[in-house]
C-alpha cells in the first residue's frame, strides 16, 4: 500500500530556533495535511493544502506542498515550548474517499 | 467552536468481551472516518460512511463493524475483543459541502483489553 516517508523521526529543539521537517511518497497525493498530535489527545489540524506547489502559512508555521504532488514540508519558526509533540503529516489520493495515509510522525521534544 | 466529540474517552474490556465506540461529529458535518493508533503508531484507517452510507474500508478486521446514523453520529462495533485490539480509536469528521474539506479529529478512546 501506499506509504509516507516523515523524517526526521524525532528532533530537539532549543527555544527560539527554527525547525523544519518533511514527508515524501512514491505516490501522487490531491491533498497533504498536517497535523500536531499531543499526548493523549486527538490530531489537531495545523495546515491544509490543496494545490501543488501551493506554500500555506498559519502563524509561525509554514507548509509547501511540493510541485511533484509527492511530497511535503513544514516549518516552524522562532520554536517555543509548547511546540513540543508529535507532528504528522497525512495524504490523500486521487483513488480514495477522503481517507488519510499518515507518515510515522516526527516527535518535537525541548532540549535539556 | 464544536469539535469532534468521543465516548467513552477510556474504556477497559476483557479478552472475548464486546465494546462500543460512539462518535458525534461537528455540526453539518456529512463524514465519519474511524481510524486505530496502536502505541507509537501513526492512525491508520479502519472505515469511512459519507451520508449514513459506508464510504470506504480500510483495515478493520471482521470482527468489528460500524454504522452511521440518521443524526450523523456514529458508532463502532467491536467483538471478541482480542489484546492486540488494544489502541487510541479516534474518530474524524469532515464535510464534503464546498468542495475538499480537511478531517477534524476528536480526542479518540483508549480501549485497554485485559
Amino acid at each position: 500500500g501506499q506509504q509516507l516517508n516523515q523524517s526526521p523521526q524525532s528532533m530537539f529543539i532549543q527555544e527560539g530556533e527554527d525547525v523544519s521537517m518533511n514527508c515524501t511518497s512514491s505516490s501522487i497525493f490531491n491533498t497533504w495535511l498536517w497535523y500536531k498530535q499531543d499526548p493523549g489527545e486527538g490530531p489537531v489540524l495545523l495546515i491544509a493544502l490543496y494545490k501543488a506547489g501551493e506554500l500555506t502559512s498559519n502563524g509561525r508555521l509554514t507548509a509547501q506542498f511540493g510541485i511533484t504532488r509527492k511530497d511535503s514540508f513544514l516549518n516552524i519558526s522562532a520554536s517555543i515550548p509548547s511546540d513540543v509533540g508529535i507532528y504528522f503529516c497525512a495524504g490523500r489520493d486521487w483513488g480514495s474517499q477522503g481517507n488519510l495515509i499518515f507518515g510515522k510522525g516526527t516527535k518535537l521534544s525541548v532540549k535539556p | 467552536a464544536a469539535g469532534v466529540i468521543q465516548s467513552p474517552r477510556h474504556l477497559i474490556k476483557e479478552k472475548r468481551e464486546t465494546a462500543t465506540l460512539k462518535c458525534y461529529p461537528i455540526p453539518r458535518h456529512d463524514t465519519v472516518y474511524w481510524y486505530q493508533q496502536g502505541p507509537g503508531q501513526d492512525p491508520q484507517f479502519l472505515i469511512s460512511f459519507y451520508e449514513k452510507m459506508q464510504s470506504d474500508k480500510g483495515s478493520i478486521p471482521d470482527r468489528f463493524s460500524a454504522q452511521q446514523f440518521s443524526d450523523y453520529h456514529s458508532e463502532l462495533n467491536m467483538s471478541s475483543l482480542e489484546l492486540g485490539d488494544s489502541a487510541l480509536y479516534f474518530c474524524a469528521s469532515s464535510t464534503r459541502t464546498g468542495g475538499d474539506q480537511p478531517q477534524h479529529f476528536g480526542d479518540g478512546t483508549r480501549l485497554s483489553i485485559l
